[in-house]
């Protein structure tokens, strides 16, 4: 069974600051998503990895993966409060033919002034 | 271009009814999802289709469930016997093509059972 842990599962930060969300995964798998999720609403696509040594950016967001390792991190750079948000990676293992996603619990971010 | 939709956005009924729930996906995407999500959890996998054909149900979590797409574009979500531990919000996801499976979500349904 596919097993997807995030921590920190929750995280206060200062504006301004760095911090890295890690999210690791139990089985083979080179192909891993991340989501943004606001309060109530539905989850935001934002980044595809779909090999090892992938690295995405988006504005202070960078995701890497790791697929040796089984890992993926997001980074936050310099953080602002619009980025206040759950942040959700997943895992699909299409190589054994099964294209649904596996999410972690998600990692609740609070950027304080 | 025009997203996911789902309705009804909320819904609430009693126990031991019968519900639906409607997923209008992207135009042109051949996969669709269904998930759960329960407060404080990350979505949980029901069932996917490819085209019309359910080609993976092994999250629908008892046969009270069941799904349909009969034209390959909208699916219907169907729970009889409502249960409380039923309450979540449903999500419905699409994608263009299950090679690269980045999944777009519609907002969801709410679903309370009383």
């Amino acid at each position: 069974e596919l097993k997807v842990e995030q921590n920190p599962l929750f995280l206060s930060m200062q504006e301004g600051k760095n911090y890295t969300i890690y999210c690791n995964y139990s089985t083979t798998s080179d192909r891993l998503y991340w989501y943004r999720q606001d309060p109530g609403k539905s989850l935001e696509s934002l980044f595809v990895l779909l090999s090892n040594g992938a690295v995405k950016q988006e504005g202070r967001l960078m995701a890497s993966l790791d697929t040796k390792a089984r890992l993926s991190t997001l980074h936050i750079t310099a953080a602002v409060h619009d980025l206040s948000a759950t942040y959700f990676c997943a895992v699909d293992i299409a190589g054994a033919g099964s294209y649904q996603l596996t999410f972690g619990k998600g990692t609740k971010l609070s950027v304080i002034p | 271009g025009a997203g996911v939709s789902q309705t009804p956005s909320n819904k609430v009924t009693e126990k031991g009814k019968y519900v639906e729930l409607r997923c209008d996906p992207i135009s042109g995407h051949t996969a669709l999802y269904w998930y759960r999500q329960s407060l404080g959890q990350g979505p949980e996998f029901l069932i996917y289709f490819q085209g019309t054909g359910a080609a993976d149900d092994s999250g629908l979590p008892n046969d009270r469930f069941f799904a349909v797409r009969p034209e390959g574009s909208v699916s219907t979500l169907k729970i009889q016997r409502t249960e409380r531990g039923d309450s979540a919000v449903y999500l419905c996801a699409s994608s263009l093509d299950p090679n690269n499976n980045e999944q777009f979500f519609g907002p969801g349904t709410r679903l309370t059972v009383l």
